[in-house]
């Protein structure tokens, strides 16, 4: 079974646009939670969505977005690009219950975004 | 919310020898999950361990939920096991894997 993917693997963005990141979890997950590291540090969570509804928001401005789509699919949306949002993505799919509590979370290989 | 501290912070060794990697956190958790970070960036599951042991092959773990602790035992290292390693946990009704800051972990041949 294939694990947990995400797209684009590599980004370059300039300060100030847009961007867009994509997640498609485990077969059979209904969770799906978003997560950046930065350089040097351990991954801060971001959001988590569970059945299409935002079930947990980390500590990041209203510039990032998600959203999660009838198949369980994610996509991270980050406005107003800042040299400070340069990280590695990471994605992380659990099969639900509406929170990780008491479910282990497999990760995909992240996207790695770096802004100019 | 939880903090969680791991140690050491790094760990240099040969080939064939055997480390302890140690991660405290300071309130009831109801998830562990000990990951490896390869060179590449990618995280790779190792564990989940809330409580209790378990072994994987060289890889081996342990949770003493009540003592607040978790310990990763990495037996006869290769080369192949350097990175870094994370512990992360989520608190009952928390949404989140908090992560520890990582152990950087090189094994020389």
């Amino acid at each position: 079974d294939a694990g947990v993917t995400q797209s684009p693997t590599h980004l370059i963005k300039t300060r100030g646009q847009q961007v867009t990141l994509r997640c498609s979890p485990i077969s059979g997950h209904k969770s799906v939670s978003w997560y950046q590291q930065v350089l040097g540090q351990g991954p801060q969570f971001i959001f988590q969505y569970y059945e299409k509804e935002e079930r947990g928001r980390g500590n990041f401005p209203d510039r990032f977005s998600a959203r999660q789509f009838p198949n369980y699919s994610s996509e991270l949306n980050v406005n107003a690009l800042l040299l400070g949002d340069s990280a590695l993505y990471l994605c992380a799919s659990s099969p639900g219950g509406g929170g990780t509590g008491g479910q282990p979370q497999h990760f995909g290989d992240g996207t790695r975004l770096s802004i100019l | 919310g939880i903090q969680v501290e791991q140690s050491p912070p790094d760990l240099i060794l040969q080939e064939g020898a055997n480390s302890t990697l140690r991660c405290n956190f300071s309130d009831s958790v109801n998830n562990l999950q000990w990951f490896h970070q390869n060179p590449w960036g990618q995280l790779i599951n190792l564990f989940y361990i809330p409580s209790g042991t378990k072994q994987n092959g060289r890889l081996s773990a342990t949770t003493v939920a009540t003592e607040r602790y978790s310990l990763l035992y990495i037996s006869s290292s290769q080369t192949t096991d350097s990175g870094v390693y994370f512990c992360a946990v989520a608190t009952p009704g928390r949404r989140a894997l908090t992560f520890g800051s990582g152990t950087r972990l090189q094994v020389q041949p």
